[in-house]
């Protein structure tokens, strides 16, 4: 029973094009995540949904647009992919925001590593 | 701003050699510290969240501990299903990164049979 997927899970593509990632949770959080994971492996966030509303809006070029229709769902959307932007992408999910006050700990996706050539 | 160091960067040991893991961080204010274990291919797994110093966690073979400027997760007799990298993460209480996880670069665990 996976409790964050995403799919999917390689996304080799050339510049210019856009492409889309899709994250789905099935733990009932209200909050959800992108994260980049570059060559060194760190973990930068990108974006955070809690309740379907944008609460995290880091330094991202506008080329990167989450979406999040409902709770359980939240997508990312590239446009005009840039050699750059090759990286492991994670979705996270957590209980609630950590906006509210709580550390709500965060569980993640199997990332989704997308290659642009 | 926020940082988060850890250390070693690799570290590999025998089966059975016990060790520490080290993370370091500058924070405004900790509202929490987490550990995550990540094997090869797959996302962050959570293992812990430390509060305040002088607590403890532990969990099978870890433990992890926290001071007000870092924290350490004590492998006790490791196995080589051990092996991963270990991530650090920090929520600050206050600053330009509240409400968001800083995570350190993590320290590669290898454990030889």
């Amino acid at each position: 029973d996976t409790a964050v997927s995403q799919t999917p899970k390689y996304l080799v593509t050339q510049m210019g094009n856009d492409k889309s990632i899709k994250c789905e949770q099935n733990l009932g959080h209200d909050t959800m995540y992108w994260y980049k994971q570059d060559s060194k492996k760190f973990l930068k966030i990108m974006f955070s949904y809690n309740n379907k509303e944008l609460i995290i809006n880091e330094t991202v070029p506008n080329r990167f647009s989450p979406k999040s229709p409902d709770k359980a769902h939240l997508n990312l959307h590239i446009n005009s992919l840039e050699l750059g932007d090759s990286a492991v992408y994670f979705c996270a999910s957590s209980q609630g925001s950590s906006y509210a006050g709580e550390a709500y700990e965060q569980y993640f996706g199997p990332g989704t590593r997308l290659t642009v050539t | 701003e926020d940082q988060v160091t850890q250390s070693p960067e690799a570290l590999r040991l025998q089966e059975g050699e016990s060790s520490s893991l080290n993370c370091s961080y500058t924070v405004s204010g900790l509202r929490g510290l987490f550990w995550y274990r990540q094997d090869p291919g797959k996302g962050p797994e959570f293992l812990f969240t430390l509060y305040s110093a002088g607590e403890e966690k532990e969990k099978e073979r870890l433990k992890a501990t926290l001071t007000k400027k870092e924290s350490f997760l004590h492998i006790t007799a490791p196995k080589p299903e051990d092996s991963a990298t270990y991530l650090c993460a920090v929520l600050a209480a206050g600053g330009t990164s509240y409400g968001k996880l800083t995570f350190g670069q993590g320290t590669i665990l290898t454990v030889h049979p």
